[in-house]
């Protein structure tokens, strides 16, 4: 079965760094493109980050461009996000998300990590 | 960036209704779009690909349609399974945009 889980989240400061962590299994890594996404309380799911397959191409939002540092090791079968100087507008839940192959888009999503930036 | 303009919200539907939802793009996106289902404390689901294209596992009454700018997605009999936050996703362009949600709700 094809399974993303996140690890990572927390309750931090303004300011404050954390690393999102997300373990594939079920399926090879290093083939697909993959994404983060986030939902904050109350509001839409807003796409953050995406990394190519082999780690050669990343992009990301205007609002963590700067930020956030999307990377994977394909040895380890896990997506990473490292997210610095967060803010209160970055509380949001997190999903790690693989991008199908050919024109299959999103096609299997973690459970998700809660991150809550909070003086 | 693209701007994707979801319509209605909310949406409210009894057991068995058709509904549609629709979807416009700021600028033209090809068949750049997907559509996804969210429950409360769920993850998203693919429900849609390339517009049109039924994603593998997912009942036959969920359809989607259009191109270009105006798209649209369909269940042509509402299952109370189906009460959810309904979002599409245009993947022609970075940054990925997703339009703001409908919430169909039980009449």
């Amino acid at each position: 079965e094809m399974q993303l889980v996140e690890s990572g989240g927390g309750l931090v400061h303004p300011g404050e760094s954390l690393r999102l962590s997300c373990a594939a299994s079920g399926f090879t890594l290093s083939r697909y493109w993959m994404h983060w996404v986030r939902h904050a309380p109350g509001k839409g799911l807003v796409w953050v980050s995406r990394i190519k397959s082999y780690g050669s191409d990343t992009v990301y939002a205007d609002s963590v461009k700067g930020r956030f540092t999307i990377s994977r090791d394909d040895t380890k079968n896990t997506l990473y996000l490292q997210m610095n100087s967060l803010r209160a507008e970055d509380t949001a839940v997190y999903y790690c998300v693989r991008d199908g192959l050919g024109q299959v888009d999103m096609d299997v999503w973690g459970k998700g990590t809660t991150v809550t930036v909070s003086s | 960036a693209i701007q994707m303009t979801q319509s209605p919200s909310p949406l409210s539907a009894s057991v068995g209704d058709r509904v549609t939802i629709t979807c416009r793009a700021s600028q033209g996106i090809g068949n750049d779009l997907s559509w996804y289902q969210q429950k409360p404390g769920k993850a998203p689901r693919l429900l849609i690909y390339a517009a049109s294209s039924l994603q593998s596992g997912v009942p036959s009454r969920f359809s989607g349609s259009g191109s270009g700018t105006d798209f649209s997605l369909s269940i042509s009999s509402l299952q109370p399974e189906d009460f959810a936050t309904y979002y599409c996703l245009q993947d022609y362009s970075y940054p990925l945009t997703f339009g703001g949600g409908t919430k169909v709700e039980i009449k």
